[in-house]
């Protein structure tokens, strides 16, 4: 059973314009949600994360907006780049485990 | 400053055989992960160690899957018997904090993992 389940599976941006990833959680348990970015060959690094006590944080082009009662949280990349390009991964811990995302590969059009 | 390193970063095993996969955590780093991650999936957690001590083994698939961390650094995943469904990217990533302590963040640290192709 996947714990979190992410969306879309694919995405393709123009440069310069948004990118929204979607993930959605059953488990209540859950206090902490980073984003992973990982590129070919390399590990997932960590790229901002958050707890269930605020509804969104910013850094840089980078926001995740939490949504308690709805379980959902989401990942904005604005002013997308070429660079940018990568898989994404939500993930969520209960402290002492982390369950990942399926991931969303990311393709930003220069 | 080092990051964790992960070796061999390619292996190719016949069925049957046994492998072992190294991790060598950030020093210093309390908390240890092992991860195996399929093609085109996300990381799906394997086990977790606190020093030497596995505190959670629960992500193993089977019997053959070993895990150690004998002096609470370097840490061994091993693979007995190896089957083709085995092959994946097993990913090790360290944290310096213990996994139970909810520090400000529990971010893990990733290796660049090792990539095993069972023939």
């Amino acid at each position: 059973q996947q714990q979190v389940k992410q969306s879309p599976q694919s995405l393709i941006v123009q440069k310069g314009g948004i990118s929204i990833i979607n993930c959605a959680y059953e488990n209540t348990a859950f206090d902490y949600f980073p984003w992973y970015q990982q590129f070919p060959g390399k590990g997932p690094a960590l790229l901002i994360a958050i707890r269930p006590d605020v509804s969104e944080k910013k850094e840089g082009r980078f926001t995740i907006s939490f949504n308690k009662s709805a379980k959902q949280f989401s990942l904005h990349i604005m002013d997308s780049q070429p660079g940018d390009s990568a898989t994404y991964f939500c993930a969520a811990d209960t402290g002492n485990q982390f369950y990942f995302g399926t991931g969303t590969s990311l393709t930003v059009i220069p | 400053g080092a990051g964790v390193s992960q070796s061999p970063r390619y292996k190719v095993a016949k069925r049957g055989q046994d492998v072992a996969l190294r991790c060598d955590p950030i020093s210093g780093h309390v908390s240890l992960f092992w991860y195996q991650q399929a093609l085109g999936q996300g990381p799906e957690f394997l086990t977790y160690f606190q020093n030497e001590a596995q505190l959670d083994k629960s992500g193993l698939p089977s019997d053959r899957f070993f895990a150690e961390r004998p002096e609470g650094s370097v840490s061994t995943l091993k693979i007995q018997r190896t089957q083709q469904e085995d092959s994946a990217v097993y990913l090790c990533a360290s944290s310096p904090q213990a996994a139970t302590s909810g520090g400000p963040y529990n971010e893990q640290f990733f290796g660049p993992g090792t990539r095993l192709t069972v023939l």
